[in-house]
């Protein structure tokens, strides 16, 4: 069975403007959830969307946001980027709510 | 607010060295506890799950257990390959949404 696959792997923009992160979940995963990882923070809940709808948000300004499609693919974005979201964002599927399987994570560089 | 303290940040290892990794948390009311360990560069790669205080599970070198405050993880005789940040986190029941609070790791080394 395939993992979860984010697009893109690496990406570098710079501050003001703004980014949409992809994910696919694993085949048959309705819960896609969104963290943050930065090396002081650690991992940091983002948002939780399931059947296109979200259920859960963290602590994180309106600037980030998110949607998830019929398919369950799910996007995030932020828009006027700060230094400061520099990071690896990770999406993670599970079905039903229990253990959360991860992606890679895309790094994204704000300069 | 739910929180996660794992303990030590950091730990070196030789091979062959028994220890263990532990994670402390509050959160209000319990529904599983994770290990999850990750590579650099890599997302987290799952490990365990534990619902109960008492529950233990095992996979290979690995063994975490679970009481009604904390989680260990137990090494046993750890090989170079094991090194890695190993991570913990708590779900705690939000309505019928659920999400994880992580603790910040602990890094883990074993040497030759």
């Amino acid at each position: 069975k395939a993992g979860v696959t984010q697009t893109p792997r690496y990406l570098i923009k710079t501050r003001g403007q703004q980014v949409t992160l992809s994910c696919s979940p694993i085949s048959g995963h309705r819960s896609v959830s969104w963290y943050q990882q930065t090396p002081g923070q650690g991992l940091q809940f983002l948002f939780e969307y399931f059947s296109e709808t979200q259920r859960n948000k963290g602590n994180f300004p309106g600037r980030f946001s998110g949607r998830q499609f019929s398919n369950s693919r799910s996007e995030m974005n932020v828009s006027t980027l700060e230094l400061g979201d520099s990071a690896l964002y990770l999406c993670a599927s599970s079905s039903p709510p229990g253990e959360q399987y991860f992606g890679p994570g895309t790094r994204l560089t704000v300069t | 607010e739910d929180q996660v303290t794992q303990s030590p940040e950091a730990l070196r290892l030789q091979e062959g060295e028994s220890s263990s990794l532990n994670c402390s948390y509050t959160v209000s009311g319990l529904r599983g506890l994770f290990w999850y360990r990750q590579d650099p560069g890599k997302g987290p790669e799952f490990l365990f799950t534990l619902y109960s205080a008492g529950e233990e599970k095992e996979k290979e070198r690995l063994k975490a257990t679970l009481t009604k405050k904390e989680s260990f993880l137990h090494i046993t005789a750890p090989k170079p390959e094991d090194s890695a940040t190993y991570l913990c986190a708590v779900q705690a029941p939000t309505g019928t949404a659920s999400k994880l609070t992580f603790g910040t790791g602990t890094r883990l080394q074993v040497t030759l």
